[in-house]
C-alpha cells in the first residue's frame, strides 16, 4: 500500500543553519504531497503542498519539490529560527481515495539560539 | 480562521469505563471529520471518517463497537472509547474538512491524550 518514510529525529540545529528533512513515498498512482507542522500544544497545520511532479511548494521560507523520479519531497529551509522548533510531518493523499491522508512518523526539529 | 478544538486535552480513566472526546470546528462548518490515532514515534493512523448525519466509515481493523463516532452537527463530532483498556491509551487527533472543500484540505485539532489505568 501507499506509505511515507521520513527521517527520524530529533534534528538539532543552531539558529540560521540550513535545514533538510528527508521524505520519500511509495504510491501506485500520482499523489499530492504535503508537509504539516505541529507546534507544541497545537494541532497540525498545513505548511506547504505540491500536487504534481516538479511542483515546488513554499511557505514561510520552507520549500519542497515534488520529485517523481526519486519519489521524494524533501523539506528545506535556508536559515532556521528558534520559532521553527516543532514536529514536521510529511504526508500524501491517496490518489485512489482523496479523503485519506497518509502520514510519515514525524520529525522533531529543535533549534537553539 | 479554520480552528478545530478538542476536549478534553488529556484524560485518565480506569479500565472498563467509557470516555468521550469532542471535536469542534469553531469558525467553519465541516461536512466531514476524521479521527486519527497516534502511537509514540509513529505516524497518525486514520481510524474513521465521519460525515454529518450519517454513519462513520471505519478503517480496516478498527472496531466500530469499541470506538463509537457521532457526527450530530456540522460543527461537532464525538469519539467514545467504550470499555477502555490500557491498550487503548494513545493520542487521539481529529480533523475537519470545511464544507465545499476537497477532502485533503483538513484542519487539525490539538489532540487528546488518553491514559487508561
Amino acid at each position: 500500500g501507499d506509505s511515507v518514510t521520513q527521517m527520524e529525529g530529533p534534528v538539532t540545529l543552531s539558529e540560521e543553519a540550513f535545514l533538510t528533512i528527508n521524505c520519500t513515498y511509495t504510491a501506485t498512482g500520482y499523489p499530492s504531497l504535503f508537509w504539516y507542522v505541529q507546534y507544541p500544544g497545537e494541532g497540525l497545520q498545513l505548511l506547504l503542498k505540491a500536487t504534481k511532479a516538479d511542483d515546488k511548494g513554499s511557505n514561510k521560507g520552507f520549500e519542497a519539490t515534488y520529485r517523481k523520479e526519486t519519489t521524494s519531497f524533501h523539506l528545506e529551509k535556508g536559515s532556521v529560527q528558534v520559532s521553527d522548533s516543532a514536529v514536521y510531518f510529511c504526508a500524501l493523499s491517496d490518489p485512489y481515495n482523496t479523503d485519506k491522508l497518509i502520514f510519515g512518523t514525524g520529525t522533531r526539529l529543535q533549534v537553539f539560539p | 480562521g479554520a480552528v478545530v478544538s478538542q476536549h478534553p486535552s488529556w484524560v485518565i480513566c480506569k479500565s472498563g469505563t467509557s470516555v468521550k472526546i469532542e471535536c469542534r470546528s469553531l469558525d467553519f462548518q465541516a461536512t466531514t471529520m476524521f479521527w486519527y490515532r497516534q502511537f509514540p514515534k509513529q505516524s497518525l493512523m486514520l481510524m474513521a471518517t465521519s460525515n454529518e448525519g450519517s454513519k462513520a466509515t471505519y478503517e480496516q481493523g478498527v472496531e466500530k463497537d469499541k470506538f463509537l463516532i457521532n457526527h450530530a452537527s456540522l460543527t461537532l463530532s464525538t469519539l467514545t472509547v467504550t470499555s477502555a483498556h490500557p491498550e487503548d491509551s494513545s493520542f487521539y487527533i481529529c480533523s475537519a474538512s470545511p464544507q465545499g472543500s476537497s477532502y485533503n484540505e483538513q484542519f487539525f485539532g490539538p489532540g487528546t491524550r488518553l491514559t487508561v489505568l
